[in-house]
């Protein structure tokens, strides 16, 4: 049973840096895992922000950039807005398979 | 204007079965890998299937092979998830989401439908 492990919470200033990583049970994360990143809002349906690792969608605001960082997919939230306040949900490929890491609640505060 | 509407919620006993409908509209259904996603009441989310834009390769998580089935009628724009031998534990909101053109490997999963609730209760 693969397990996609991401931080359970995490809590930023407004106008602060926070980065998200995102780590497999198989081993180091690389860009053949193609990491996506997702957003979800209370009541709402996820979100895409990223994916292929660092792509942004065109809705995607230019303060959110995907990396790999230390053998993890990483997303960093940089000059972070009140808005941002959400759960971040990162999800990796395994062969055709894909698995959602156990998300992260970002507070703004 | 993309959109997907997921439709065949409801409540069923477990063991019992129910088909979840995803109806497309405003982009050409027959050139896009599509997947279900579900996430149970206050859990995060979890893949569950995808299928190509032809229907084959199709793959499955391993708490839905053997008892749901994945389908698309490119014809009527739409997608289909057969589930057999409900259990409790497949109460979730289900998801149909939006996969990519190409290999499936880099989709981008860039539009969801808003969900359709299965409650499995006795």
């Amino acid at each position: 049973q693969t397990v996609v492990t991401q931080e359970p919470s995490l809590t930023v200033s407004p106008g602060g840096t926070v980065t998200l990583t995102c780590a497999s049970s198989t081993g180091a994360v690389t860009s053949g895992y193609f990491p996506n990143w997702f957003q979800q809002k209370p009541g709402q349906a996820p979100r895409a922000l990223i994916y292929s690792t660092t792509n942004k969608h065109s809705w995607t605001p230019a303060r959110f950039s995907g990396s790999l960082l230390g053998g993890k997919a990483a997303l960093t939230l940089s000059g972070v807005q009140p808005e941002d306040e959400a759960d971040y949900y990162c999800m990796l490929y395994y062969g055709g398979v894909r698995v959602f890491g156990t998300g992260t609640k970002v507070t703004v505060l | 204007e993309v959109q997907l509407v997921e439709s065949g919620g409801g409540l069923v006993k477990p063991g019992g079965s129910l088909r979840l409908s995803c109806s497309t509209s405003g982009f050409t259904f027959s050139r896009y890998s599509m997947n279900w996603v579900r996430q149970a009441p206050g859990k995060g989310l979890e893949w569950g299937s995808s299928i190509s834009s032809t229907s084959n390769p199709i793959f499955y998580a391993a708490s839905m092979e053997g008892r749901f089935t994945i389908s698309r009628d490119n014809a009527k724009n739409s997608l289909y998830l057969q589930m057999n031998s409900l259990r409790v534990e497949d109460t979730a909101v289900y998801y149909c989401v939006r996969g990519g053109m190409g290999a499936t490997k880099d989709d981008t999963f860039d539009v969801w439908g808003q969900g359709t609730m299965v409650t499995v209760s006795s």
